[in-house]
């Protein structure tokens, strides 16, 4: 079975300073990538995805992410973040095998909390 | 704005009781899937429709049944309602159902039942 771990619940940070938003994935077929941000009393909205290509993905607000399937990781990365940044981050992941539905499957997230 | 609408945004009801959630999807897409988010699960797949017909189920209960409609709407009935099915419910369309395209989220609706 697919499974998505978010390594940490919760990531405070200063504002102006880099982050990092730790994503770990299992999966036996080939998978797809995705972050989605949530900010309060919202629905989900995409920040990026990996299908294939390039291993760097770069997406909106100045997020990024890499695929790394040796570590079957897909980190999102932000080099200075903002008060506005301040949200609930989810990775998710379809996992193309067989009976391909294209469902989500989702992380449990990460609250960034970012501080002045 | 994603393009994708439901209703009604919050309901309140009690427990016994059944409910109805709607959902449009954008223009032009044919899948709809729905999502259950609550504190202790986190984020889970229900169900998803293509073009009218089940294509997919997840950790829905049997409580729960939805449908897709011609126009391509969709309802997401929950009976029977328990204190543990107070959430927040999200549909959310794609284009296809046959490969990986971006999912469209719409704002949710937050069911609360006393």
């Amino acid at each position: 079975a697919q499974s998505v771990t978010q390594l940490d619940s919760q990531v405070p940070v200063f504002e102006e300073a880099p982050v990092e938003l730790r994503c770990n994935y299992s999966s036996s077929v080939s998978v797809y990538l995705f972050w989605y941000v949530q900010y309060p009393n919202q629905g989900l909205q995409l920040l990026l995805k990996y299908l294939s290509g390039s291993t760097l993905v770069k997406g909106i607000n100045g997020f990024e992410a890499e695929f790394n399937k040796s570590q079957t990781s897909f980190h999102l990365r932000k080099p200075s973040v903002h008060i506005s940044d301040t949200a609930e981050y989810f990775c998710a992941v379809i996992a193309w095998g067989s009976g391909n539905t294209g469902k989500l499957i989702f992380g449990q997230g990460t609250t960034l909390q970012v501080k002045p | 704005d994603s393009g994708v609408t439901q209703t009604p945004k919050h309901l309140i009801t009690a427990t016994g009781q059944r409910v109805t959630l709607r959902c449009s999807p954008r223009s032009g897409d044919l899948s709809v899937y729905w999502y259950q988010q609550s504190l202790d699960q986190g984020l889970q797949f229900l169900i998803q429709y293509y073009n009218g017909e089940e294509r997919a189920k997840g950790n829905i209960l049997e409580r729960f049944s939805a449908q897709q409609f011609p126009d391509l709407h969709s309802e997401l009935n929950l009976s029977s309602l328990e204190l543990g099915d107070s959430a927040l419910y999200f549909c959310a369309s794609s284009e296809t159902s046959g490969a990986p395209y971006e999912q469209y989220f719409g704002p949710g609706t937050r069911l609360t039942v006393t």
